[in-house]
């Protein structure tokens, strides 16, 4: 099956960029989606098709996908932006939508 | 405003059933595909399954095939989560999500809209 893998957690300074990084086989050929998940709170979609943001996501929130690594990357990091982010594809092979683990962002 | 209001969890013992359902509003349901995700204490988020606009399309994860069905009513603006045989690892927060309606993806459209989640508690 396919699998997404992301660092349990990553820390940065106010004011620093972030990035997180999502690995998969041939993730480039996919379309990548990523959420942000605070305590207690469902999640939010802040990137989606690699680099589109919804509407209301600050342009602080970036992504990128190429080869075998997605990335988000926050700039101008927040204490706001202390939460979980999960990458998300869905597998054409297994018709499933697939979640990396998550990483943890804290500041600083 | 586009809301998604799950309902239906609860406590039940491991072999039992339960029914969830997610209604929703401020938005036309017939044109979003859904899917459940849930999330057990302290993990991260799994997807649980997948249903089309008309119920054409239904997908499921490997570990719940046989075991739960999904289903919708549009008229009714609900879909549904009918859950037998649950067992431990079934406990988690679920949570009723909208597929984004996008001209060129179906199934991988990214969910744009989540429920507040529902928490299921199987007892072993």
């Amino acid at each position: 099956s396919y699998v997404l893998t992301q660092p349990p957690s990553m820390s940065v300074a106010p004011g620093q960029t972030a990035r997180i990084d999502c690995g998969g086989n041939d993730i480039g050929t996919k379309s990548v989606h990523w959420y942000q998940q605070k305590p207690g709170q469902a999640p939010v979609l802040v990137v989606y098709d690699h680099s589109d943001r919804p509407s209301g996501i600050s342009e602080r929130f970036s992504g990128s996908n190429f080869g075998n690594m997605a990335t988000l990357t926050i700039s101008r990091v927040e204490a706001g932006d202390e939460a979980g982010y999960y990458c998300q594809v869905w597998d054409t092979r297994s018709d499933r939508v697939v979640f990396g683990g998550g990483t943890k962002l804290t500041v600083l | 405003e586009v809301q998604l209001v799950e309902s239906g969890g609860g406590l039940v013992k491991s072999g039992g059933s339960l029914r969830l359902s997610c209604a929703v509003s401020g938005f036309t349901l017939s044109s979003h595909s859904m899917s459940w995700v849930r999330q057990a204490p302290g993990k991260g988020l799994e997807w649980v399954s997948f249903i089309s606009t008309s119920s054409s399309y239904i997908h499921y994860e490997d570990s719940v095939k046989g075991r739960f069905t999904i289903s919708r009513d549009n008229a009714r603006k609900s879909v549904f989560l009918q859950m037998n045989t649950l067992r431990a690892e079934d406990t988690a927060v679920y949570y009723c999500a909208r597929h984004m309606s996008l001209p060129t993806q179906l199934e991988s459209a990214p969910f744009d809209y989540w429920g507040q989640g529902l928490l299921v508690t199987v007892s072993s």
